[in-house]
C-alpha cells in the first residue's frame, strides 16, 4: 500500500503546477483522498478532498477558487491542479487516502515540495 | 489562529503519563469525531486515533484518545524517548465544511 506524489518545485508567483500522487496495492477507485500541506515552521493545513467517485469535493477557503482535486481511477492517481500561486501556498503537500470520517488519513505518501518565489 | 486549538508544547519523563488537549466548537469537535496523527520528525503523518478513541492495529495501547464537549485529549502512558514528536488533533467543521487541523503540540521526552 503505498501513496507517491510527484510535480513539485520552485514556481513564481501567479504561476501553475499540477500535484500528482501515483496510488498502488490496493483498490484506488474504493477511497477518497486529502491533501495536506504543511508551510515551513508551521503545522499540518487541510487542503481539500475528494470522494472515491469524484462525485463530491471540498476545499480550504486559503485554496478555494485556486486549487482543484481530481482523480483518474483509470490510473489508480490523484491531482492537485494549482493555479494563481502566492508565496503562502510554499509547502511540503502530502496526498493521503481518507479513513472512516472526513478527517480520517490510514496512508500518507512522502510529500513534494512546492516553493513560490520569484 | 486555527478553530482547534492545541497548547503548543508537552513535556515528560520515560515512563510518565501525558495528557495533551484539544479545544474546538459545537461546529467541529462537539459534534463530530476527533482524529489524532503523530508526526515524527522527518516523517510523514500517522494516524493513531480515531473516531475519538479507536486505535488502528499497530498503535499500541499506551495511546488514547477522549472526547467531551467540545474537548478532546490525548494521553501517553508509560512515556518512551520514541513518543517525541508533534501531535495534532483534527476534525470536520460544519461552518468551514472542511477538515480542521488544531497547531498541534509538540512534545519532548526530557
Amino acid at each position: 500500500v503505498q501513496l507517491v506524489e510527484s510535480g513539485g518545485g520552485v514556481v513564481q508567483p501567479g504561476r501553475s503546477l499540477r500535484l500528482s500522487c501515483a496510488a498502488s496495492g490496493f483498490g484506488f477507485n474504493n477511497y477518497g483522498f486529502h491533501w495536506v500541506r504543511q508551510a515551513p515552521g508551521k503545522g499540518l493545513e487541510w487542503v481539500a478532498v475528494v470522494w472515491h467517485d469524484g462525485s463530491n469535493k471540498h476545499y480550504a477557503d486559503s485554496v478555494k477558487g485556486r486549487f482543484a482535486i481530481s482523480r483518474d481511477n483509470s490510473k489508480a492517481t490523484l491531482y492537485l491542479q494549482m493555479n494563481s500561486l502566492r508565496p503562502e501556498d510554499t509547502a511540503l503537500y502530502y496526498c493521503a487516502r481518507l479513513f472512516g470520517n472526513f478527517p480520517g488519513m490510514d496512508v500518507w505518501g512522502q510529500g513534494t515540495t512546492v516553493t513560490v518565489s520569484s | 489562529q486555527s478553530v482547534v486549538t492545541q497548547p503548543p508544547s508537552a513535556s515528560g519523563t520515560p515512563g510518565q503519563r501525558v495528557t495533551m488537549s484539544c479545544s474546538g466548537s459545537s461546529s467541529n469537535i462537539g459534534t463530530k469525531y476527533v482524529y489524532w496523527y503523530q508526526r515524527l520528525p522527518g516523517t510523514a503523518p500517522k494516524l493513531l486515533i480515531y473516531r475519538n478513541n479507536q486505535r488502528p492495529s499497530g498503535v499500541p495501547d499506551r495511546f488514547s484518545g477522549s472526547k467531551s464537549g467540545t474537548s478532546a485529549s490525548l494521553a501517553i502512558s508509560g512515556l518512551r524517548s520514541e513518543d517525541e514528536a508533534d501531535y495534532y488533533c483534527a476534525a470536520w467543521d460544519d461552518n468551514l465544511s472542511g477538515v480542521v487541523f488544531g497547531g498541534g503540540t509538540k512534545l519532548t521526552v526530557l
